[in-house]
């Protein structure tokens, strides 16, 4: 069974700051996607990274996958209250299965 | 496009009654779809996948009786949440896997959840 530990869980910032949240496992993965989730929607895909080393871009948010492909980062530059939200990250196996790591709620105050 | 629907939305349902829930790919087909379970404050995880015309495989723990799942085209999906009782209650989130091609390249696309509560 593959896992992702997702860290941290939950993270409550000022208007303004950076963060970065993290993704790892033990197990390679093809790709590696990010999500974003609003209550009571489904969750809204971000990126994909699928090479190891890999650096996306959108806007303030900066995904990172590893050499390795078994964990990733996501980074958020100068927050906004706009961000807060569930961020969740899940690895994909050569079989288009997909598994959730355990989610970030964001909050970025005002 | 690869936009992906569930009806209902919302369902308040009594104890012991069956519920059914439909995920629908609306502008590309779709030989898999995922059911997905997501509890308060929680992860979305995995209950089953569904193959056009053939049995659903299902996760450890997730019981095949209680919730039927039906996939009888490339673009619908239903699972049947059957003697509903109130722990059954929860978000339940469908994703429909588009085929390789020029327009959708092997990408989970999700639905919007339906949110079923058990009394």
């Amino acid at each position: 069974t593959q896992l992702l530990e997702q860290s941290p869980q939950f993270l409550s910032i000022q208007e303004g700051e950076n963060l970065t949240v993290y993704c790892n496992s033990s197990s390679v993965f093809s790709s590696l996607q990010w999500y974003r989730q609003e209550p009571g929607e489904g969750p809204v895909l971000l990126v994909t990274v699928v090479t190891g080393g890999e650096v996306k871009k959108l806007k303030r948010l900066t995904f990172q996958f590893g050499d390795a492909r078994k964990d990733s980062s996501l980074h958020i530059t100068a927050a906004q209250p706009g961000d807060t939200g569930l961020y969740l990250c899940a690895g994909e196996d050569a079989g288009n299965m997909l598994t959730f790591g355990g989610g970030t709620r964001l909050m970025v105050k005002p | 496009g690869a936009v992906v629907s569930q009806h209902p939305s919302r369902v308040i349902c009594k104890s012991g009654t069956s519920v059914k829930i439909e995920c629908r790919s609306l502008d590309f087909q779709a030989t898999t779809m995922f059911w997905y379970r997501q509890f308060p404050k929680q992860s979305l995880m995995l209950m089953a996948t569904s193959n056009e015309g053939s049995k659903a495989t299902y996760e450890q723990g997730v019981e095949k009786d209680k919730f039927l799942i039906n996939h009888a085209s490339l673009t619908l999906s239903t699972l049947t949440v059957t003697s509903a009782h109130p722990e059954d209650s929860s978000f339940y989130i469908c994703s429909a896997l588009g085929l390789a091609g020029p327009k959708f390249t092997d990408t989970q696309y999700f639905g919007p959840g339906t949110r079923l509560t058990v009394l």
